[in-house]
């Protein structure tokens, strides 16, 4: 079983939709956590951290629930430009290792 | 404000050869870690660099290696190159080893031949 597990998708959604990825981490001692979006043959790039009490950016929604080992993100209003693919991060600080899901590839269609 | 840089940005080795590649952190930031990532796959954590030591290490063979230089630019080292290193080698820098987000160069792109 992977460390971190994300539904690979792909989701196919059109512009206006509210979409929502899930990711699961199983190691108890991670501490930090962090979506990123990767666009196609380019870097991750940090979309947000993710915090216990939950956390909003705009569109972009984050919520942890460190009791089930669950992590999710959920975009309002998709647009165009939302589509990338979508990675969920789990890191151990005192390990100082962050570990990759392998990303939820979203299309957002006009 | 210079974000995280690598060099070369493409590279073509053939099985069995010795590659190096280049890393300068984000501006302030003090740590480097290096990632592989293969096609259709998350980054694979391969090591973390900070105060010029390896600090972690992701399951990886002895063949990859890396240093960290005082001005905390890294490299990244690859011995006796098989197919399957072929891969986009990513880097990434943050602010301390522990809790703070990383943020990731545009990469190197290896193609073993």
């Amino acid at each position: 079983r992977k460390e971190v597990e994300q539904d690979p998708g792909p989701f196919n959604v059109p512009e206006g939709a509210t979409v929502a990825f899930n990711c699961t981490y199983s190691n108890s001692a991670s501490q930090s956590f962090f979506w990123y979006r990767q666009d196609c043959r380019k870097e991750p790039k940090l979309l947000m951290s993710v915090y216990s009490s939950g956390n909003e950016d705009g569109r972009f929604t984050a919520q942890l629930n460190r009791a089930s080992q669950y992590i999710s993100l959920l975009i309002r209003d998709s647009k165009l430009s939302d589509s990338a693919t979508y990675l969920c991060v789990v890191k151990n600080t005192n390990a100082g290792k962050s570990t990759f899901g392998d990303g939820t590839t979203l299309t957002v269609k006009p | 404000d210079a974000g995280v840089t690598q060099s070369p940005t493409h590279l073509i080795k053939t099985r069995g050869q010795q590659v190096t590649l280049r890393c300068s952190p984000k501006s302030g930031h003090d740590t480097v870690s290096w990632y592989q990532q293969a096609l259709g796959q998350g980054p694979q954590f391969i090591f973390q660099y900070y105060e010029e030591e390896e600090r972690q290490r992701g399951n990886f063979p002895d063949r990859f290696s890396g240093h960290q230089f005082p001005n905390y630019s890294s490299e990244l080292n690859v011995n006796a190159l098989l197919l399957g290193d072929s891969a986009l080698y990513l880097c990434a820098s943050s602010l301390g080893p522990g809790e703070q987000p990383q943020h990731f160069g545009d990469g190197t792109r290896l193609s073993i031949l």
